[in-house]
């Protein structure tokens, strides 16, 4: 299974940008790149994915390095609800395609 | 909609006895997963299923474990006899089929602590 590297934990002052890194050196040709997030004592939520272009949505934008072996969730403007673990995840396109790899994520602080 | 509904929220038990969480996923959503929590091994899949028949329960720890779907609206994961290291966080999540993103909707989840 391919694996992700993130740092443990992350701070940023509220309103302004955040960037969340993301390694993933072994990934595959067809993998794609998900980015989950989990709010204090919720379940995860779906933030955005893509495969080898850069990708915006409404919650934030991932840009992902020409090689794939690394990416980045951009949140454009921080604010103290955006403060949760976020998760970088490699979903294969072959049976596993349902099987998600959460690994250990990346602890946002956000001040205020 | 509701979203992914799952119980009960909380759910505190003694070694040895049953416990049976359930789900309710999302109308119309084909598949349905079962995830554990903890501190120690993070978020992992269980099991999950597909128009109701289990696809893939690799990740059911032992077989104190077990996942039923007796219908599109309805899954359970009981555990027989619990014991204390199965304290964990218990997710259900659902997605519709033939989706690009896959996105996977999660519920609350289940707390349970087994003394």
């Amino acid at each position: 299974d391919a694996k992700t590297t993130q740092p443990n934990s992350m701070e940023s002052n509220e309103e302004e940008p955040v960037h969340l890194p993301c390694n993933h050196s072994t990934i595959s040709g067809t993998d794609y790149i998900h980015w989950y997030r989990q709010l204090p004592s919720q379940g995860p939520e779906y933030v955005i994915h893509g495969l080898t272009s850069n990708v915006n949505n409404r919650m934030a934008s991932l840009a992902i390095a020409e090689d794939r072996k690394s990416s980045t969730l951009i949140l454009h403007r921080a604010t103290l609800r955006d403060a949760a673990v976020y998760y970088c995840i490699l979903r294969a396109t072959s049976s596993n395609f349902n099987k998600f790899y959460f690994g250990s994520g990346t602890k946002l602080n956000v001040k205020p | 909609d509701a979203g992914v509904i799952q119980s009960p929220r909380h759910e505190v038990t003694e070694m040895g006895q049953e416990v049976t969480l359930r789900c309710k996923p999302i109308s119309g959503h084909d598949y349905l997963f079962w995830y554990r929590q903890t501190m120690m091994r993070g978020l992992e899949l269980l099991i999950y299923f597909n128009n109701n028949v289990p696809i893939d329960d690799s990740g059911m720890p032992e077989d104190r474990f077990s996942a039923k779907m007796p219908n599109a609206s309805f899954s359970t994961l009981k555990i027989q006899p619990s014991e204390p290291r199965d304290s964990a966080v218990y997710f259900c999540a659902s997605r519709p089929a033939g989706t690009a993103s896959g996105e996977q909707f999660f519920g609350p989840g289940t707390r349970l602590t087994v003394l």
